[in-house]
């Protein structure tokens, strides 16, 4: 079965911290991974496209990594401030089966002041 | 911003009365999707489309049909609804190559 799974489920560091956000997905046959934002109540918000062929991505002060041998992704975020609080989700599209995107759990975070 | 729209935006219906939700895009993109949203479960895929009168059933298709007459154009529909299917509902797009997914603002349903 093709999963994805993020970890930890929360996360709350102080502003200014820098962090990172992990994502594993079960199967590295993958077109593209996709790190998405939600705030509560709200819609996702894509952030960041890493296709297969691709290793990283950068975005401002957002950076997501791709090692598909090993089945993982990473989102750094640098200097983090109290507005980048949200839920951040991290999805897969596999080439198996149907082009669909397969989500994880997410990881919520906090920066506080 | 991906041109999408769900509508309604939100919806209380009572159990047991047929709901139709619509996703409308304006990017010509040929894949669409419905997912649902529950605490504890994440986004889970309900139907989705590969271009004009081609679905096909996600994880959670029990209870729901889809329609896609138009590129434009996905209808999600609740034949009888169920207080299990009190949910937030997205459509997403994405396009055959990139598969870079777009999603529209969801649409919040409470059966009562």
């Amino acid at each position: 079965k093709q999963e994805v799974t993020q970890i930890p489920a929360a996360l709350s560091v102080p502003e200014g911290e820098n962090l990172v956000l992990n994502c594993s997905f079960t199967d590295s046959a993958i077109y593209n991974l996709q790190w998405f934002r939600q705030d509560p109540g709200k819609g996702l918000t894509s952030l960041l496209l890493i296709q297969s062929s691709q290793r990283e991505q950068t975005s401002g002060r957002l950076n997501a990594s791709l090692d598909k041998s090993s089945g993982r992704s990473t989102l750094y975020i640098a200097a983090s401030q109290p507005g980048d609080s949200a839920t951040y989700l991290c999805a897969v599209t596999f080439t198996q089966g149907a082009q669909k995107l397969v989500f994880g759990q997410g990881t919520r975070l906090t920066i506080n002041p | 911003d991906a041109g999408i729209t769900q509508s309604p935006r939100h919806k209380v219906t009572e159990t047991g009365t047929p709901v139709t939700l619509r996703c409308h895009q304006t990017e010509n993109h040929r894949y669409m999707y419905w997912y649902r949203q529950d605490p504890g479960h994440g986004l889970r895929l309900i139907h989705y489309s590969y271009g004009v009168k081609d679905t096909d059933k996600g994880e959670v298709s029990d209870g729901y049909s889809v329609s896609r007459s138009k590129t434009e154009d996905f209808l999600l529909t609740l034949e009888s609804a169920t207080s299990s299917q009190t949910s937030v509902y997205f459509c997403a797009i994405s396009e055959y190559g990139s598969f870079e997914a777009f999603f529209g603002q969801g649409t919040r349903l409470t059966v009562v």
